[in-house]
């Protein structure tokens, strides 16, 4: 049973462009949501975050916005650059007492940006 | 800031030995570290939850037997795959987070080593 599910196993834009790479989850409880960028061979890094009081958050040419009643978040990447490809992991936890329950990943969007 | 240094990155072994993978926190004291396995395709598993000087928590189905965790200071923790078998063969990451203070998020982001590619013949 996913709970968080990233149905867009790959996803190709041009350079230039927008990405946008979809994330939905099912578990009502999560509240502070993430995304990471894993190249191969290496650990995925963190990208950006949000937590459920909010709806968007922006830094640089990342944005995630949040969509609670429909449990459904997204990370737009404008303008997409060559480097930006990458696999693209959303995870989720729930912030309890003093600290956060283990992420949830979904199975990652793999992005080609096309020159 | 942050870096997690995993080790070793690539690692061969004969089924029924057994391998040990290293996990530090290199400029941060890390309160809790967490352990991945990450099959082809698949979305990143999380094995276990070590907190330093205490007995990690497994998730359901991972055998604590198998996969030993010790999480003996505030900047290492390590995973030994004992008498290893083919299934076993897998992409293993560990990853760790610190406080960052009494509000949420309470935790920084986890950041990842590069993880330990474990074959097992």
């Amino acid at each position: 049973d996913q709970q968080v599910k990233q149905n867009s196993p790959s996803l190709s834009v041009q350079e230039g462009r927008i990405s946008i790479l979809n994330c939905d989850y099912t578990n009502s409880m999560f509240d502070y949501f993430l995304w990471y960028k894993k190249y191969p061979a290496e650990g995925p890094t963190f990208l950006i975050s949000i937590s459920s009081i909010k709806d968007k958050n922006e830094d640089g040419r990342f944005t995630v916005f949040l969509n609670k009643s429909a449990k459904h978040l997204s990370l737009h990447i404008v303008p997409s650059q060559p480097g930006d490809s990458a696999v693209y992991f959303c995870a989720a936890s729930v912030q309890e007492g003093s600290g956060n329950t283990p992420l949830v990943f979904g199975k990652g969007t793999r992005l080609s940006v096309i020159a | 800031g942050a870096v997690v240094s995993q080790h070793p990155s690539r690692v061969i072994c004969k089924s029924g030995t057994s391998v040990k993978i290293e996990c530090r926190s290199l400029d941060f004291q890390a309160t809790t570290m967490f352990w991945y396995r990450q099959f082809p395709k698949q979305s990143l598993m999380l094995m276990a939850t070590s907190n330093e000087g205490s007995k990690a928590t497994y998730e359901q189905g991972v055998e604590k037997d198998k996969f030993l965790i010790n999480h003996a200071s505030l900047t290492l923790s390590t995973l030994t795959v004992t008498s290893a078998h083919p299934e076993d063969s897998s992409f293993y990451i560990c990853s760790a987070s610190y406080a960052v203070g009494q509000l949420p998020p309470y935790n920084s982001p986890l950041h990842f080593g590069n993880g330990t590619r474990l074959t097992v013949t």
